[in-house]
């Protein structure tokens, strides 16, 4: 099956800081990758939907200026928290789905919890 | 807007006990509906997923069914393992390539030996 691979899988920063998070399509080409975030014991909230070559779409609510997003490739979107605080501290998955796959099935990397001290 | 309702957690049962986690929609037209399980300390996988009304998804000894006139997707098993001890998100997919995903809240299932 298609693979989505995550990286890192665990940050650790200093407040005021920025972390980049990179989210791969290894075995398939992503025209559209959607970053969630995911707090402890609850479930997942979207928070932008990636698009390649052009900006993304953020939900209401998520501060786009704070969660910058880059689908600069096929392949590739990135993440960065930018001047992380401890609030920022969650758990950020991306996810993506093959464009020939049956309907909508979208797949998931495995994370990246990010800690801010 | 679309929305799914997921009964409330935690569920703990005996291992062979016949597991049933109920999962409503609200969308409007036809969805997908997918069921997605996440073990500890692991990323989201695909359980199984139906595409049209009366659909039967199956997995792993999972089951749903589509049922439009109800609008849900239940998942049910009939005899738990260990192994199943996880977190499990019903979720929707409005119509259209590359749709997002709505999520239900998730349901942590523990089986005991």
């Amino acid at each position: 099956g298609a693979v989505v691979s995550q990286h890192p899988s665990w940050v650790i920063c200093k407040s005021g800081t920025s972390v980049k998070i990179e989210c791969r399509s290894l075995d398939f080409q992503a025209t559209t990758m959607f970053w969630y975030r995911q707090f402890p014991k609850q479930s997942l909230m979207l928070m932008a939907t990636s698009n390649e070559g052009s900006k993304a779409t953020y939900e209401q609510g998520v501060e786009k200026d704070k969660f910058l997003i880059n689908h600069a490739s096929l392949t590739l979107s990135t993440l960065t928290v930018t001047s992380a605080h401890p609030e920022d501290s969650s758990f950020y998955i991306c996810s993506a789905g093959p464009p020939s796959a049956v309907k909508n099935i979208q797949y998931f990397g495995a994370g990246t919890r990010l800690s801010v001290l | 807007g679309n929305s799914v309702t997921q009964m409330e957690g935690p569920v703990t049962l005996s291992e062979e006990a016949f597991l049933t986690i109920n999962c409503t929609y609200t969308a409007t037209g036809y969805p997908s509906l997918f069921w997605y399980v996440q073990y500890p300390g692991e990323g989201l996988q695909l359980l199984l997923k139906a595409t049209k009304a009366d659909d039967k998804g199956s997995n792993k000894g999972f089951e749903a069914t589509y049922r439009k006139e109800t609008t849900s997707f239940h998942l049910e098993k009939g005899s738990v393992q260990v192994s199943d001890s996880a977190v499990y998100f019903c979720a929707l997919s409005a119509a259209g390539a590359n749709s997002k995903l709505t999520f239900g809240k998730g349901i942590t299932l523990s089986v005991r030996p």
